[in-house]
């Protein structure tokens, strides 16, 4: 069963930083690209940035890019978001995310829980 | 950016009715669109893949269809559990991005 747990989210200053973490079970996590998406209070879902397999491929939605930066540790079977430069707007619920690529096309086919970010002075 | 528009933004619907969600892109995607269920305190779920693939283990009732800029999402017979927030997805190109979301509540 495939299993994403996110952790590392909290009460954070504007300004300050922050490093979310994902750990995967349940599947071979060096096959498969991953993703973090967020969703602010009442509001739907955002994409926020991706990693391939290797670490090859890396992309940014443009409201963060600069200022997060992901990253995975196949041997721990693990993804990073370290978020610096935090603002109000990045409170959001982060959901870790598991990328499946079938015949080219591309699609989020597991979903963790999510971590909750709340960014306030 | 490509933008998704979903439309409607909300609607009412009674159990055992046929609703239909439909999807436009800015620009064309082919078929590179996927659809998700969100329901409140959960993770979303993939329902369709690839605009018309269903996911395994998601019930026939949900269908999907369309390609280059318009899409539609149909959920036949409609069941208490697809109350829900509805969404498109384009992975086309980056920056990936979502539809603002449909909510079905209960009429």
């Amino acid at each position: 069963e495939v299993q994403l747990v996110e952790s590392g989210g909290g009460l954070i200053q504007p300004g300050r930083s922050l490093r979310l973490s994902c750990a995967a079970s349940g599947f071979t996590f060096d096959d498969y690209g991953m993703h973090w998406v967020r969703q602010a209070p009442g509001k739907g879902l955002e994409w926020v940035s991706g990693i391939s397999w290797n670490s090859g491929r890396i992309d940014y939605a443009d409201s963060v890019k600069g200022r997060f930066t992901i990253s995975r540790d196949n041997a721990k079977n693990s993804l990073y978001l370290q978020m610096n430069s935090l603002r109000v707007e990045d409170m959001a619920l982060y959901y870790c995310v598991k990328e499946r690529i079938v015949s080219g096309y591309y699609t989020l086919d597991y979903w963790g829980q999510g971590t909750l970010v709340t960014v306030s002075s | 950016d490509i933008q998704m528009t979903q439309s409607p933004s909300s609607l009412s619907a009674s159990v055992g009715d046929t609703v239909t969600i439909t999807c436009r892109a800015s620009q064309t995607i082919s078929s590179f669109l996927n659809w998700y269920q969100h329901k409140p305190g959960k993770a979303p779920k993939l329902l369709i893949y690839t605009a018309s693939i269903l996911q395994s283990g998601v019930p026939s009732r949900f269908s999907g269809s369309g390609s280059g800029t318009d899409f539609t999402l149909t959920i036949s017979s409609l069941q208490p559990e697809d109350f829900a927030i509805y969404y498109c997805q384009q992975s086309y190109s980056s920056p990936w991005t979502f539809g603002q979301g449909t909510k079905v509540d209960i009429k």
